[in-house]
């Protein structure tokens, strides 16, 4: 079993439409929680960084934490044909040292 | 212009042919990390450096060897590639660890016959 799981989709949603995304992950020791964004051809953007549990909005996005179920999410208001990627969540322990990424999940937002 | 440098970008070589990819940072950055990228796998932890000469494991080392004796420079060593090391190869540093905003290389792309 892999320490982050991620849906692969792809996930294909209509401009304007809200988009949640989401890992599971089981190592209890992570207590920092990232999400990437990767367009084709280039290299993953950080997006939002969220540490121990809660909420952190940045415009249109949000990224949530539930520590007790080790699940995070990031939601996505009024998509845009620009937010078509591939989404990586990662998580880190208190060291900030290692980081383990899902295997990210594509998203299309069709005009 | 703050960036990240791989090189090469796009190699392809054979099984058992020593290879060095490098990367260099002109920020300054204390941690520098490299990652490979498979399909259905997303990103996996090579190596990673918090400073000079200080270097550790991360989730996929064998086969791959690293060196951190300059702050800028951390190259990737791959001393007998073989065919299930071809792959997507980033570079990324940040100021200081993993919750830092990485900065990203543009990839090399490896490809082992």
């Amino acid at each position: 079993q892999k320490e982050v799981e991620q849906d692969p989709g792809p996930l294909s949603v209509p401009e304007g439409a809200i988009v949640s995304l989401n890992c599971t992950y089981s190592n209890s020791a992570f207590q920092y929680f990232m999400w990437y964004r990767q367009y084709s051809r280039k290299g993953p953007e950080l997006l939002m960084y969220t540490y121990s549990s809660g909420n952190k909005e940045d415009g249109r996005f949000t990224a949530q934490v539930d520590k007790s179920s080790k699940y995070i999410s990031l939601f996505i208001r009024d998509s845009q044909p620009s937010d078509s990627a591939t989404y990586l969540c990662a998580m880190s322990d208190t060291g900030r040292r290692a980081l383990t990424f899902g295997s990210g999940t594509r998203l299309q937002v069709q005009p | 212009e703050a960036q990240v440098t791989q090189n090469p970008r796009y190699l392809i070589t054979v099984t058992g042919k020593k290879l060095t990819v490098t990367c260099s940072q002109n920020m300054n950055h204390e941690y520098m990390s490299w990652y490979r990228q498979d399909p259905g796998l997303g990103l996996r932890q090579i190596y990673y450096s918090m400073n000079v000469e200080v270097t550790d494991k991360g989730d996929v080392p064998e086969g791959y060897k690293v060196s951190r004796k300059e702050k800028r420079n951390f190259p990737l060593i791959l001393e007998s590639p073989s065919p299930n090391q071809t792959s997507l190869y980033f570079c990324a540093s940040s100021p200081g660890g993993t919750t830092d905003t990485q900065y990203f290389g543009p990839g090399t792309r490896l490809t082992v016959l």
